[in-house]
């Protein structure tokens, strides 16, 4: 079941915070987070586990709330670097089948 | 390698036609995964391989499209008479166990059928 991420997409001045959404119908055991740059690659973030955690470095973070069943990245005083696509890719059973959102488009303008 | 490498970069091929692309995952990575992704959409499950064990076929959209991985390294995804709704970017991704530390991409193979 492909997990629902929102906004679909976001434009933010440089500096500004910004806050994506990622959420399944299903008890997750680990959501994934990537970021996309056009015509590049899929880079990973980060990782967080059930067990309810939240996780960061730099100025992205994330938290992972597993009764709701849901996922959020946080993005603060952004940079004109992070413009990209975000995608959410969620596990439901511990095993190797990552499952992804349709993304989240982002662009920082100066 | 490096990085998870994938060949061609770029496949131009006549609707009807087979098609081979091939993936070289990070050297130690026990597990590789397909996903295909089209134009503007998000990352779509095809397959994946983990060590020895069978692997997970449950997204490949059609019995034109297998996967192979050799010797637990080099897999090479197949998709026999083309079609068009085929034409996407085609991404091979590995890691070590199950992913803790994440999956690393390829760049893809730009696959268009005409």
């Amino acid at each position: 079941q492909q997990p629902v991420q929102s906004p679909q997409a976001v434009i933010l001045r440089e500096g500004e915070d910004a806050v994506i959404n990622c959420s399944s119908s299903k008890a997750l055991y680990s959501v994934h987070w990537y970021r996309q740059k056009h015509g590049e690659a899929p880079v990973f973030l980060m990782i967080l586990l059930k067990g309810g955690e939240q996780k960061g470095h730099d100025k992205i973070s994330a938290s992972f709330n597993e009764k709701k069943q849901q996922s959020s990245l946080y993005l603060t005083a952004s940079q004109l670097s992070y413009s990209g696509t975000y995608f959410c890719g969620t596990d439901h059973t511990g095993g190797f089948k990552t499952i992804f959102g349709a993304g989240t488009r982002l662009f920082v303008k100066a | 390698g490096a990085g998870v490498s994938q060949s061609p970069s770029n496949k131009v091929t006549e609707k009807g036609k087979d098609v081979e692309l091939r993936c070289d995952p990070i050297s130690g990575h026990t597990a590789l995964y397909w996903y295909r992704q089209s134009l503007g959409q998000g990352l779509e499950f095809l397959i994946y391989f983990q060590g020895n064990s069978a692997p997970d076929k449950s997204g490949l959209p059609s019995d034109r499209f297998s996967a192979e991985r050799t010797g637990g390294s080099v897999s090479t995804l197949t998709i026999q008479r083309t079609q068009q709704e085929d034409s996407a970017v085609y991404l091979c991704a590995s890691s070590l166990g199950q992913g803790v530390d994440g999956y690393t991409f390829g760049s893809g193979t730009r696959l268009t059928i005409v």
